[in-house]
Formats: C-alpha cells, sequence, structure tokens
C-alpha cells in the first residue's frame, strides 16, 4: 500500500513565522501535490510537481512556496505565516493518470 | 473553466438505506476522469470510485455506484445498504484526460450522517 505520511497532524504558529510542512511518500511516485481544505471551499490547489526540482503553481500560491530536492519527498512553506492560512493542508501523491494517495492532513492553526 | 459542484453541504440516510449524492461538472472537454473520494473523521481520503467519461458504462464498486450523464454533466454517486462506517465528508472530483499530472478539481464536500 502507498504510505504518505505528513510529519505533523497539529501545528500552531504565530502570525510571521516561516513555517514548513513535509510530506513523503514511500513509492516512487513522480507527481506530488498540495491541497488546502476549508469549508464550504472543498480542496484547493496550492502547488504541484511532477519531478525532482520541477513545481507549478496551482490555483491558489499566493503566500506559500514548495521545494521538492528529493522524488520522495515535497515540502510547502509558508514565507510569513497569516492567520488566513489556518486551514488543513493534505498532501497527495501520484503516477501519472492514476488516482491520488493522500496523507493525513495537518490542521494548522495560525495566530 | 472547469469547476465541480456539489450543491447538497450535508445529507442523512437511515442504516441500510439508500442514499444519492449529487455531482455536476462544467468543462468543455470530452475526454475526462471523474472521481468519488471519502474522507472519515480520521481525514484520510480515501478513494472510492472512479469514473472514465469514455466509458458509457457506470462504474460501481460493491455498495457504491454512479450514474453518469455525460450531456448533462452530472456524476451522482448512489450509496446502497448505507451503513455506519459510511458516515464521512464526500467528494466529487474531475481531472481531463490529457493531464496526466493527475491534478484534480474538487468539489465543496458532502457531509454524510448515518443514523442507527
Amino acid at each position: 500500500d502507498v504510505k504518505v505520511t505528513q510529519s505533523s497532524r497539529y501545528l500552531v504558529k504565530r502570525t510571521g513565522e516561516k513555517v514548513f510542512l513535509e510530506c513523503v511518500q514511500d513509492m516512487d511516485h513522480e507527481n506530488m501535490f498540495w491541497y488546502r481544505q476549508d469549508p464550504g471551499l472543498g480542496l484547493r490547489l496550492i502547488y504541484f510537481s511532477y519531478d525532482v526540482k520541477m513545481k507549478e503553481k496551482g490555483d491558489i500560491p499566493e503566500g506559500y512556496s514548495v521545494s521538492r530536492e528529493k522524488k520522495e519527498r515535497f515540502s510547502l512553506i509558508l514565507e510569513s505565516a497569516s492567520t488566513n492560512q489556518t486551514s488543513m493542508y493534505l498532501c497527495a501523491s501520484s503516477l501519472a493518470n492514476s488516482p491520488l494517495h493522500f496523507g493525513n492532513g495537518t490542521r494548522l492553526t495560525v495566530t | 473553466a472547469q469547476t465541480v459542484t456539489q450543491s447538497q453541504p450535508e445529507m442523512s440516510v437511515q442504516e441500510a438505506e439508500t442514499v444519492t449524492l449529487s455531482c455536476t461538472y462544467d468543462t468543455s472537454e470530452s475526454d475526462y476522469y471523474l472521481f468519488w473520494y471519502k474522507q472519515p473523521p480520521s481525514r484520510q481520503m480515501i478513494l472510492v470510485i472512479r469514473q472514465e467519461a469514455y466509458k458509457q458504462q457506470n462504474a460501481t464498486e460493491n455498495r457504491f455506484s454512479v450514474n453518469f450523464q455525460k450531456a448533462a454533466k452530472s456524476f451522482s454517486l448512489k450509496i446502497s445498504d448505507s451503513q455506519l462506517g459510511d458516515a464521512a465528508m464526500y467528494f466529487c472530483a474531475y481531472t481531463p484526460l490529457w493531464s496526466n499530472t493527475g491534478k484534480l478539481i474538487f468539489g465543496q464536500g458532502t457531509t454524510l450522517q448515518v443514523k442507527p
């Protein structure tokens, strides 16, 4: 079974802090994704990566950046956390033309 | 723009009964995939069912089946013999066939309550 692991289940940070959300997958998937989940809005794509060091903006990239130095790891970075980035963050991975496999999510609170 | 709409924020069903969750989408593509994902309280998103738009036959997976109406751009999920473990948030999602990145567009989600 594919395992997608997000480093933190819950995270509380202060406004202005730099925040790193880490995601690791163990199935050699090319594609990795960061989604944000908010009530009434569903999941919205922040960034995705289709190869090491490759990244593309999703629908809501503002305030975020990503890093993919190794195939198995995809990091989401909040350069200066703000209260409107309080949300659930979901990482996913996939092979080409295959369904996504998701991690358990990180619930981030920015105070 | 491609969009996915789930117009039912919440639904409830009695255990052992049948419930249908609605989903509509908008796209100019002719070939695409549609999905239903389940997110239980554990937060682990689980793929329930996948439909290829070029297949006319509706996908089924045990107690889960879809009613895919391509012309109407409608993709509803039917859960038969509902069980307490079916209680979750359900998301409808879309991706065009040409997109080998697997990037999905999700609907807003429907929370399903199952009453004993």
